[in-house]
C-alpha cells in the first residue's frame, strides 16, 4: 500500500519562499500523476497542480505565477516550492498521488503557517 | 474552469437515517470523472466515489453515486456514527481541478 509523507518547515515569513517534499514509499513514482492539494484552516480544497512522472507539470492558474513542483525520482519524491508567500497562503498542504489525474491516496498533511 | 456547488451546506440527521449530497456543475463534467471523498477532523479527505458511480476499494456499499453531466449525487442510505464528516465532491475532467465547498453531515 503506497504512502505518503509531506515534510518542511511549518513557519515561513511573509515575502518568502515554501518548500515541502512528499515522501513516496511502498510504491515507485511511475507512472503516476503526483498533485498538490491545501486548505486554509477551516476552509475547503484548492488543488495547487500536479507532476506526471515524466516530468510535465500542470498549475492552477490562481497560482501558476508562483508555483513550481519538481521531481526527485532516485529519491521516490517530489516537491512544491512557492514564491513570495502571504498569510492568505497559510493552510495544511497535502501530496497526493493519481489515478490519472484524480488525486486517490493522499499524505497525512503539513500545516504551513506564513508570519513573522 | 468548473465551478462546484454543492447543497446543503450543512445537513442534520440521525443514525440510521439516509442522506443525499448534491453536487452541481458549473458546465457538463466530461467522461462524469466527478469524485466525493469524505473529510473527518485532522485528517486527509478519503476517495469514497470516482466517475461519478464507482465505490473506492473498502468504501462501505450504503455509499453509491449518481448523476450525470452538470448534477451529481452522493447517498448515504443509512448513516453511521462513522459517516458524520464533511463531504467533497471534486471534478477531474478538465484543468484546473477543482472543489465543491463541502457539506457537513453533522448528528441532529
Amino acid at each position: 500500500q503506497v504512502q505518503l509523507q509531506e515534510s518542511g518547515p511549518g513557519l515561513v515569513r511573509p515575502s518568502e519562499t515554501l518548500s515541502l517534499t512528499c515522501t513516496v514509499s511502498g510504491g515507485s513514482i511511475n507512472p503516476y500523476y503526483w498533485s498538490w492539494i491545501r486548505q486554509p484552516p477551516g476552509k475547503g480544497l484548492e488543488w495547487i497542480g500536479y507532476i506526471h512522472h515524466s516530468g510535465s507539470t500542470n498549475y492552477n492558474p490562481s497560482l501558476q505565477s508562483r508555483v513550481s513542483i519538481s521531481l526527485d525520482t532516485s529519491k521516490n519524491q517530489f516537491s512544491l516550492r512557492l514564491t513570495s508567500v502571504t498569510a492568505a497562503d497559510t493552510a495544511v498542504y497535502f501530496c497526493a498521488r493519481g489515478g490519472g489525474w484524480l488525486p486517490r491516496f493522499w499524505g497525512q498533511g503539513a500545516l504551513v503557517t506564513v508570519s513573522s | 474552469e468548473i465551478v462546484l456547488t454543492q447543497s446543503p451546506v450543512t445537513l442534520s440527521s440521525s443514525p440510521g437515517e439516509g442522506a443525499a449530497l448534491s453536487c452541481r456543475a458549473s458546465q457538463s463534467v466530461g467522461n462524469n470523472y466527478l469524485a466525493w471523498f469524505q473529510q473527518k477532523p485532522g485528517q486527509a479527505p478519503r476517495l469514497l466515489i470516482y466517475d461519478a458511480s464507482t465505490r473506492a476499494t473498502g468504501v462501505p456499499d450504503r455509499f453509491s453515486g449518481s448523476g450525470s453531466g452538470t448534477d451529481f449525487t452522493l447517498t448515504i442510505s443509512r448513516l453511521e456514527p462513522e459517516d458524520f464528516a464533511v463531504y467533497y465532491c471534486q471534478q477531474s475532467a478538465t484543468s484546473p481541478l477543482t472543489f465543491g465547498g463541502g457539506t457537513k453531515v453533522e448528528i441532529k
